[in-house]
């Protein structure tokens, strides 16, 4: 029972353009949603996060957007840089400290 | 550098053996958790503990095991290993309990089991 899913397992994306990292759930009770990139070799590494009364938080090149009715979260970079090539996990959490994670996307931008 | 530390890097060994996995949260984290990566899967939570008491508890089989002592670092033991416990086996820490709180990761353990 997959309560958090990545469907895109990879995404390719020219330097400069806008990359978007798609994610769904089924449980409508998540109450905090997260976004990690992990690089190779390292453990994930925290980028951003929302709460379940927003719609928006941005910082920086990373805005993250969740569309609770349509149980959708999508994770929007913008400009792209190659250093930002990187695998991408959601997670989302029932207001407890287990954190239910993605299988991850994979986000490779060239120049 | 996430500050946290995990010992081994690498671990290869047979079916039905135990071993031990080690992870020191960063100075100041009360918070420890444990996390399994297998192949092509996102992060499985195996379980969480909070100054020393177990506070949560994921998908983790009875064959394997945690505490948490009073230094604060973690071990995970894992027993009568299995092909499928292959993975990679992090460790996260955070200042205090609440999935609000940041998580800073390990590096991680992969583990071959042969």
């Amino acid at each position: 029972d997959q309560q958090v899913k990545q469907n895109s397992p990879s995404l390719s994306v020219q330097e400069g353009r806008i990359s978007i990292l798609n994610c769904d759930y089924t449980n409508s009770m998540f109450d905090y949603f997260l976004w990690y990139k992990k690089y190779p070799a390292e453990g994930p590494t925290f980028l951003i996060s929302i709460s379940s009364i927003k719609d928006k938080n941005e910082d920086g090149r990373f805005t993250v957007f969740l569309n609770k009715s349509a149980k959708h979260l999508s994770l929007h970079i913008v400009p792209s840089q190659p250093g930002d090539s990187a695998v991408y996990f959601c997670a989302a959490s029932l207001g407890t400290d287990k954190l239910i994670f993605g299988t991850g996307t994979r986000l490779q931008v060239f120049p | 550098d996430s500050g946290v530390t995990q010992t081994p890097k690498h671990l290869i060994t047979a079916t039905g053996q135990r071993v031990t996995l080690r992870c020191s949260p960063r100075s100041g984290d009360l918070s420890v958790y444990w996390y399994q990566q297998s192949l092509d899967q996102g992060l499985q939570f195996l379980i969480q503990y909070y100054n020393g008491e177990e506070r949560a508890k994921g998908n983790i089989l009875e064959r394997f095991s945690a505490q948490q002592f009073p230094d604060l670092h973690s071990e995970l033991n894992l027993s009568s290993l299995e092909l499928g416990d292959s993975a990679l086996y992090f460790c996260a820490s955070s200042v205090i309990a609440g999935s609000y709180n940041e998580q800073f990761f390990g590096p991680g353990t992969r583990l071959t089991v042969l």
